[in-house]
């Protein structure tokens, strides 16, 4: 089955700092989604591209879809405490554009 | 904004007893899923849902598993005899259908089986 490698694992940063990962894959998605999940709730939809080479902003996030459709990189700007939580890349590609493959996580600390 | 909504938020169970996972998914949305998380690990695939058939399934969705929308609203997953590995949260999904459609996800139900 398809495989998305998420990195890094996890990241403790300083408030106010920018925060970038990243999802790479063996195979080729037809669309990327990041999400976020708070503890004991479930994934929210940060940003979603849909074509290669695309590069979506949603407010301090900015999120890109690589020209080989194998990779997508999230950027967090000035980095907030409530922007703590678990990140997922998702990857939906041949015919089934809503079995997503998930990355493992990043896991992101953010110290006041 | 609609949402998906799952109930119930945690359901403790005894291996070999059935289960029934409940969602409303958002009201104009078409298609609908199942996806579940085993403790610390990522999220996966279980089953999609249109048309009021399956129409993709993983592995894991054995034929102790089933999916049903019962009426207009709830779409249900029902695990039929549980086992101390179906332990995970659940959560429940939907979308328009089509490749700029992204998945809205509910909350989801931890189950415990003991």
């Amino acid at each position: 089955g398809q495989q998305l490698n998420q990195s890094p694992q996890s990241m403790f940063i300083q408030e106010g700092e920018d925060v970038s990962m990243n999802c790479t894959s063996s195979s080729i998605f037809n669309t990327w989604l990041w999400y976020k999940q708070d503890p004991g709730e479930g994934p929210v939809l940060l940003i979603a591209l849909y074509k290669a080479g695309e590069l979506t902003s949603n407010g301090r996030l900015t999120a890109q879809f690589g020209i080989t459709r194998k990779d997508s990189f999230l950027n967090i700007s000035a980095s907030i405490p409530s922007d703590v939580g678990i990140y997922f890349c998702a990857g939906a590609g041949g015919t089934s554009y809503g079995k997503l493959t998930f990355g493992q996580g990043t896991i992101l600390t953010v110290h006041p | 904004e609609p949402e998906v909504t799952q109930t119930p938020s945690h359901q403790v169970t005894q291996m070999g007893q059935e289960v029934i996972l409940r969602c409303v998914p958002i009201s104009n949305h078409l298609y609908f899923y199942w996806y579940r998380q085993i403790l610390g690990q990522k999220v996966e695939f279980l089953v999609s849902f249109y048309n009021n058939e399956i129409s993709e399934k993983s592995e894991i969705f054995d034929d102790q598993f089933s999916v049903e929308r019962p009426d207009g609203s709830n779409f249900t997953l029902k695990i039929r005899s549980t086992k101390l590995e179906d332990s995970a949260m659940y959560f429940c999904a939907s979308s328009l259908g089509g490749w700029d459609s992204p998945l809205h996800f509910g909350n989801g139900t931890r189950l415990t089986v003991t």
